[in-house]
């Protein structure tokens, strides 16, 4: 248990679909990713949001639509995504503006866009 | 282009050895440098850290090693365990660590009793 919780674990979804992912994290931290790890590839990340504002966007598609209402919640809401997206999805927190400090995640969302 | 590279894909060592994970990274503003742990069907966790400032970092069995004139730091695990199994990633940020973290592909480290 890592303080960071990541719904649905496992989420099978048609390309009209429309869903979100959530995250949570009780860590104190300031700062949330959210992160893709598809087969072979190394960890993308897509977005960030340091104190709720979004400060990257790593030329995601819109299709992928990241909320981050409070410091301590954070989303991704998913519409008429591609069989390509099927992925883990990871959130992430840090403490932002600390020295050299780690990131925890979530066990992450098994995304399957079918 | 990637920025943080792990060149095996999978290291199988015996149980009680030692086992190197290498990590190459290419941006000279990196400062610091972790390594997570995965298993399977959960998150990446933290492991051990280094900042440039260092050459080396001691955990216990975990040792990192840093050369910041060749752009390439080292994971060592001694002595090696059947539950260390898992695939390690690479990981650097800047600013002292308050730039996102940029990730390897992972390198899958099998140990065998």
């Amino acid at each position: 248990e890592t303080g960071v919780t990541q719904t649905p674990r496992h989420l099978v979804m048609g390309m009209t679909n429309k869903k979100s992912l959530k995250c949570e994290q009780h860590l104190g931290h300031n700062a949330m990713y959210w992160y893709k790890q598809s087969a072979k590839k190394p960890l993308e990340l897509m977005f960030v949001y340091n104190f709720k504002e979004q400060t990257e966007n790593n030329s995601v598609p819109s299709r992928f639509s990241p909320e981050c209402p409070n410091s301590s919640h954070l989303f991704l809401h998913l519409h008429t995504l591609q069989p390509e997206d099927s992925a883990l999805y990871l959130c992430a927190s840090s403490l932002f503006g600390t020295v050299n400090t780690e990131a925890f995640f979530g066990q992450g969302t098994r995304l399957t866009v079918v | 282009d990637q920025q943080v590279k792990q060149n095996s894909p999978s290291l199988s060592v015996q149980e009680g050895r030692i086992s190197i994970l290498n990590c190459d990274y290419t941006n000279s503003m990196f400062d610091y440098f972790l390594w997570y742990k995965k298993y399977p069907a959960e998150g990446p966790t933290f492991l051990i850290s280094i900042s440039s400032i260092k050459d080396k970092n001691e955990d216990g069995r975990f040792t990192v090693f840093l050369n910041k004139s060749a752009k390439h730091l080292s994971l060592h695990i001694v002595p090696s365990q059947p539950g260390d199994s898992a695939v390690y990633f690479c990981a650097a940020s800047g600013n002292s660590g308050n730039t996102p973290l940029v990730f390897g592909k992972g390198t899958r480290l099998s140990v065998i009793a």
